[in-house]
């Protein structure tokens, strides 16, 4: 199984502020075949269910918001939130959808000074 | 508006079998792939397994022989059954939507179950 790696565990940030939170992957997610990275982010705010934010490394899901960026490849990616917002307080987790079985990262804490 | 809830008991004895069902409204359980989803005390997330649209399915190595998706199609549901639980099977399960060609994208999710293993 493809191990995904998420740092930090934890970050407390003020409004406004721009957060990066990392993924890295035991193996690259980049297909040969179409030059994809297999890599997705979900955020999960308190009491709720996970949502999807971005799939392929970099494509948002319909209705997300700008400011919530997915970058990197092969082995390494980046998720940055632009502009943080109270409303961003929320778990958020990597996961590649490269290879079977699916396997997701420990998730981080995003906290709202 | 897909719309996805599980239900089922939220205590389960060791070595019973667990068994949820997730209701689907909004959108016909024979298109795409419907999987189901754990997660951890302490955050870890697992992904189980999905049925798809034609009603083949797929599971999570870790879990292969324990587990099976099965579905109603005349009630727009399927159900997830685990057998042989542990206290290590204790976890909120969470049923999903996945769209081809990205099966193991989930972009639709139910509110969760938290099930209990504890005699």
């Amino acid at each position: 199984d493809i191990v995904m790696t998420q740092s930090p565990s934890s970050l407390a940030v003020s409004a406004g502020e721009t957060v990066t939170i990392n993924c890295k992957s035991s193996q690259s997610l980049l297909s040969s075949g179409n030059q994809k990275n297999y890599l997705a982010w979900y955020q999960q705010k308190p009491g709720q269910s996970p949502k999807l934010l971005i799939y392929l490394a970099s494509t948002r899901e319909s209705g997300v918001p700008d400011r919530f960026i997915g970058s990197g490849s092969g082995t390494d990616f980046t998720l940055t939130i632009s502009s943080v917002q109270a409303e961003d307080l929320a778990d958020y987790y990597c996961q590649q959808h490269y290879s079977y079985p699916p396997t997701f990262g420990s998730g981080t804490k995003l906290e709202i000074k | 508006e897909v719309q996805l809830q599980e239900s089922g008991p939220g205590l389960v004895k060791p070595s019973q079998s667990l068994s949820l069902t997730c209701s689907v409204t909004g959108y016909s359980i024979t298109s795409n792939y419907w999987g189901w989803i754990r997660k951890f005390p302490g955050n870890k997330m697992e992904w189980m397994g999905y049925i798809s649209y034609s009603g083949s399915t797929s599971y999570n190595p870790s879990l292969k022989s324990r587990i099976s998706i099965t579905r109603d199609t005349s009630k727009n549901q399927f159900f997830l059954q685990l057998n042989s639980v542990t206290t290590e099977d204790t976890a909120t399960y969470y049923c999903a939507r996945s769209n081809y060609p990205y099966y193991y994208v989930m972009d639709a999710w139910g509110q969760g179950a938290s099930v209990t293993v504890s005699s």
